[in-house]
Protein backbone atom coordinates (compact mmCIF):
# COMPACT_ATOMS: atom_id res chain seq x y z
CA UNK A 1 0.00 0.00 0.00
CA UNK A 2 0.82 3.61 -0.32
CA UNK A 3 2.17 5.24 2.39
CA UNK A 4 0.29 8.70 2.75
CA UNK A 5 1.52 11.24 5.08
CA UNK A 6 -0.95 14.87 5.84
CA UNK A 7 0.36 18.17 6.76
CA UNK A 8 -0.82 19.63 9.37
CA UNK A 9 -1.87 16.76 11.58
CA UNK A 10 -4.20 18.65 13.86
CA UNK A 11 -4.59 22.88 13.83
CA UNK A 12 -7.10 25.44 15.85
CA UNK A 13 -8.25 28.11 13.79
CA UNK A 14 -10.54 31.20 14.25
CA UNK A 15 -13.66 32.18 12.35
CA UNK A 16 -13.29 33.87 8.76
CA UNK A 17 -9.69 32.42 8.34
CA UNK A 18 -8.62 29.72 5.91
CA UNK A 19 -6.22 26.18 6.25
CA UNK A 20 -4.67 24.16 3.64
CA UNK A 21 -3.94 21.26 3.72
CA UNK A 22 -1.24 18.94 2.21
CA UNK A 23 -1.85 15.22 1.30
CA UNK A 24 1.89 13.83 -0.15
CA UNK A 25 2.00 10.11 -1.53
CA UNK A 26 5.23 8.01 -1.79
CA UNK A 27 4.31 6.68 -5.03
CA UNK A 28 2.65 8.06 -8.35
CA UNK A 29 -1.18 7.91 -8.22
CA UNK A 30 -4.07 8.19 -10.36
CA UNK A 31 -6.72 8.72 -7.97
CA UNK A 32 -6.50 10.93 -5.32
CA UNK A 33 -9.66 12.27 -3.10
CA UNK A 34 -10.57 14.43 -0.18
CA UNK A 35 -13.38 13.19 2.65
CA UNK A 36 -14.57 14.93 5.66
CA UNK A 37 -15.35 13.46 8.60
CA UNK A 38 -17.57 15.26 11.24
CA UNK A 39 -17.28 14.58 14.68
CA UNK A 40 -18.76 11.32 15.54
CA UNK A 41 -20.19 11.05 12.01
CA UNK A 42 -19.29 8.79 9.39
CA UNK A 43 -16.81 9.70 6.06
CA UNK A 44 -18.02 11.85 3.03
CA UNK A 45 -16.45 12.58 0.07
CA UNK A 46 -15.72 16.32 -0.74
CA UNK A 47 -14.23 15.81 -4.02
CA UNK A 48 -11.72 13.83 -6.43
CA UNK A 49 -9.01 15.97 -7.42
CA UNK A 50 -7.96 15.17 -11.05
CA UNK A 51 -4.61 15.60 -11.80
CA UNK A 52 -4.04 18.30 -14.58
CA UNK A 53 -7.60 19.29 -14.07
CA UNK A 54 -10.40 20.84 -12.26
CA UNK A 55 -11.55 18.59 -9.26
CA UNK A 56 -14.96 16.83 -9.82
CA UNK A 57 -17.03 17.87 -5.96
CA UNK A 58 -19.87 15.74 -4.84
CA UNK A 59 -23.41 17.31 -4.20
CA UNK A 60 -23.52 19.84 -1.48
CA UNK A 61 -19.39 20.70 -1.62
CA UNK A 62 -18.54 23.97 -3.98
CA UNK A 63 -15.21 24.96 -5.25
CA UNK A 64 -15.18 28.60 -3.43
CA UNK A 65 -15.15 26.59 0.05
CA UNK A 66 -13.33 23.67 -0.65
CA UNK A 67 -10.52 25.03 -3.88
CA UNK A 68 -8.01 21.52 -4.37
CA UNK A 69 -5.29 21.55 -6.25
CA UNK A 70 -3.15 18.48 -7.74
CA UNK A 71 -0.17 19.61 -9.86
CA UNK A 72 1.55 16.41 -9.78
CA UNK A 73 1.12 12.60 -9.10
CA UNK A 74 1.58 12.44 -5.99
CA UNK A 75 0.61 15.57 -3.82
CA UNK A 76 -2.57 17.82 -3.43
CA UNK A 77 -3.62 20.26 -1.37
CA UNK A 78 -7.26 20.91 0.49
CA UNK A 79 -8.35 24.96 1.46
CA UNK A 80 -11.24 25.09 3.67
CA UNK A 81 -11.88 28.52 3.40
CA UNK A 82 -14.04 31.04 5.55
CA UNK A 83 -13.80 28.83 8.49
CA UNK A 84 -16.76 28.64 10.81
CA UNK A 85 -17.38 25.96 13.30
CA UNK A 86 -19.32 23.61 11.72
CA UNK A 87 -16.02 23.28 9.48
CA UNK A 88 -14.40 21.34 12.50
CA UNK A 89 -13.75 17.93 11.32
CA UNK A 90 -11.59 15.64 10.37
CA UNK A 91 -10.06 15.73 6.64
CA UNK A 92 -8.57 13.14 4.84
CA UNK A 93 -7.14 11.96 1.62
CA UNK A 94 -7.40 8.78 0.07
CA UNK A 95 -5.74 6.79 -3.21
CA UNK A 96 -6.35 4.14 -4.93
CA UNK A 97 -3.91 1.34 -4.66
CA UNK A 98 -1.64 -0.18 -6.82
CA UNK A 99 -4.36 -3.49 -6.98
CA UNK A 100 -6.87 -0.83 -8.33
CA UNK A 101 -9.84 -2.35 -6.47
CA UNK A 102 -9.10 -0.08 -2.60
CA UNK A 103 -8.24 3.03 -1.11
CA UNK A 104 -5.69 3.75 1.25
CA UNK A 105 -6.35 6.93 3.66
CA UNK A 106 -3.83 8.95 5.01
CA UNK A 107 -3.68 10.06 8.61
CA UNK A 108 -6.33 12.87 8.71
CA UNK A 109 -6.12 16.73 9.68
CA UNK A 110 -7.92 17.37 12.99
CA UNK A 111 -9.10 21.48 12.80
CA UNK A 112 -10.78 22.84 14.87
CA UNK A 113 -12.66 26.17 14.60
CA UNK A 114 -13.07 28.38 17.18
CA UNK B 1 -29.53 6.10 -3.95
CA UNK B 2 -26.43 3.80 -3.18
CA UNK B 3 -26.00 2.87 0.89
CA UNK B 4 -24.55 0.99 3.33
CA UNK B 5 -26.50 0.39 6.88
CA UNK B 6 -24.52 -0.68 9.55
CA UNK B 7 -25.24 -1.75 13.44
CA UNK B 8 -25.77 1.14 15.80
CA UNK B 9 -23.24 0.57 18.35
CA UNK B 10 -21.58 0.76 20.65
CA UNK B 11 -20.79 -2.69 20.88
CA UNK B 12 -18.96 -4.34 24.64
CA UNK B 13 -17.33 -7.68 24.10
CA UNK B 14 -15.24 -9.35 26.70
CA UNK B 15 -12.04 -10.54 25.63
CA UNK B 16 -12.08 -13.87 23.53
CA UNK B 17 -15.77 -13.23 23.00
CA UNK B 18 -17.28 -13.90 19.62
CA UNK B 19 -17.67 -10.53 16.96
CA UNK B 20 -20.13 -10.08 14.63
CA UNK B 21 -21.21 -5.89 13.33
CA UNK B 22 -24.17 -6.34 10.93
CA UNK B 23 -23.81 -4.36 7.11
CA UNK B 24 -26.09 -4.73 4.57
CA UNK B 25 -26.17 -2.26 1.29
CA UNK B 26 -28.61 -1.10 -1.27
CA UNK B 27 -27.08 -0.85 -4.84
CA UNK B 28 -27.79 -0.64 -8.21
CA UNK B 29 -25.19 -2.83 -9.76
CA UNK B 30 -22.56 -5.27 -7.87
CA UNK B 31 -20.36 -2.96 -5.81
CA UNK B 32 -16.94 -3.87 -4.23
CA UNK B 33 -17.23 -4.29 -0.47
CA UNK B 34 -14.84 -3.34 2.08
CA UNK B 35 -14.30 -2.99 5.86
CA UNK B 36 -11.89 -0.12 7.31
CA UNK B 37 -11.18 0.05 10.56
CA UNK B 38 -10.18 3.19 12.92
CA UNK B 39 -7.94 2.72 15.97
CA UNK B 40 -8.61 5.92 18.42
CA UNK B 41 -6.81 8.99 16.99
CA UNK B 42 -5.56 7.25 13.79
CA UNK B 43 -6.49 7.10 10.21
CA UNK B 44 -8.69 5.01 8.67
CA UNK B 45 -7.11 1.57 7.47
CA UNK B 46 -8.16 -0.88 5.20
CA UNK B 47 -8.99 -4.32 6.85
CA UNK B 48 -10.47 -6.72 4.38
CA UNK B 49 -12.43 -6.68 1.05
CA UNK B 50 -14.31 -8.43 -1.28
CA UNK B 51 -15.47 -7.68 -5.23
CA UNK B 52 -18.04 -9.87 -6.16
CA UNK B 53 -20.64 -11.91 -4.91
CA UNK B 54 -19.73 -15.31 -2.40
CA UNK B 55 -16.43 -13.88 -2.48
CA UNK B 56 -14.69 -14.24 1.43
CA UNK B 57 -12.24 -11.05 2.63
CA UNK B 58 -10.09 -11.93 5.41
CA UNK B 59 -7.80 -10.20 7.61
CA UNK B 60 -6.13 -10.28 11.51
CA UNK B 61 -8.66 -12.76 12.21
CA UNK B 62 -11.56 -10.87 10.85
CA UNK B 63 -13.54 -12.38 7.83
CA UNK B 64 -17.06 -10.81 5.78
CA UNK B 65 -18.97 -12.75 2.79
CA UNK B 66 -20.15 -10.82 0.30
CA UNK B 67 -23.91 -11.89 0.57
CA UNK B 68 -25.63 -10.84 -3.07
CA UNK B 69 -29.10 -12.87 -1.96
CA UNK B 70 -29.15 -10.74 1.60
CA UNK B 71 -27.38 -7.75 0.41
CA UNK B 72 -24.91 -8.32 3.73
CA UNK B 73 -21.08 -8.35 3.96
CA UNK B 74 -20.96 -8.86 7.85
CA UNK B 75 -18.27 -8.80 10.36
CA UNK B 76 -16.93 -11.39 11.93
CA UNK B 77 -14.05 -12.60 14.35
CA UNK B 78 -13.98 -16.03 16.40
CA UNK B 79 -12.29 -13.93 19.79
CA UNK B 80 -11.53 -10.40 20.00
CA UNK B 81 -8.81 -9.08 21.92
CA UNK B 82 -8.85 -5.38 23.47
CA UNK B 83 -6.67 -4.65 21.16
CA UNK B 84 -9.42 -4.77 18.25
CA UNK B 85 -11.18 -1.71 20.25
CA UNK B 86 -11.86 0.95 17.16
CA UNK B 87 -14.74 2.01 15.27
CA UNK B 88 -15.25 0.13 12.26
CA UNK B 89 -17.01 1.16 8.66
CA UNK B 90 -18.65 -1.15 6.30
CA UNK B 91 -17.89 0.48 3.13
CA UNK B 92 -19.30 0.17 -1.01
CA UNK B 93 -17.59 1.80 -3.97
CA UNK B 94 -18.19 0.92 -7.84
CA UNK B 95 -15.45 0.06 -10.47
CA UNK B 96 -13.23 -1.05 -7.75
CA UNK B 97 -11.38 2.06 -6.25
CA UNK B 98 -11.86 4.36 -8.93
CA UNK B 99 -15.14 5.57 -7.78
CA UNK B 100 -15.93 7.38 -4.73
CA UNK B 101 -16.31 4.83 -1.19
CA UNK B 102 -19.87 5.05 0.43
CA UNK B 103 -19.40 4.38 4.07
CA UNK B 104 -21.90 3.33 6.53
CA UNK B 105 -22.41 5.11 9.81
CA UNK B 106 -19.78 3.37 11.52
CA UNK B 107 -20.07 1.31 14.52
CA UNK B 108 -17.51 1.22 17.84
CA UNK B 109 -16.54 -1.72 19.34
CA UNK B 110 -15.07 -1.75 22.90
CA UNK B 111 -13.43 -4.89 24.10
CA UNK B 112 -12.72 -5.21 28.08
CA UNK B 113 -9.94 -7.85 29.58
Amino acid sequence: SAVISQKPSRDICQRGTSLTIQCQVDSQVTMMFWYRQQPGQSLTLIATANQGSEATYESGFVIDKFPISRPNLTFSTLTVSNLSPEDSSIYLCSVVGRGLNEQYFGPGTRLTVT
Amino acid sequence: GDSVTQMEGPVTLSEEAFLTINCTYTATGYPSLFWYVQYPGEGLQLLLKATKADDKGSNKGFEATYRKETTSFHLEKGSVQVSDSAVYFCALSFSGGYNKLIFGAGTRLAVHP
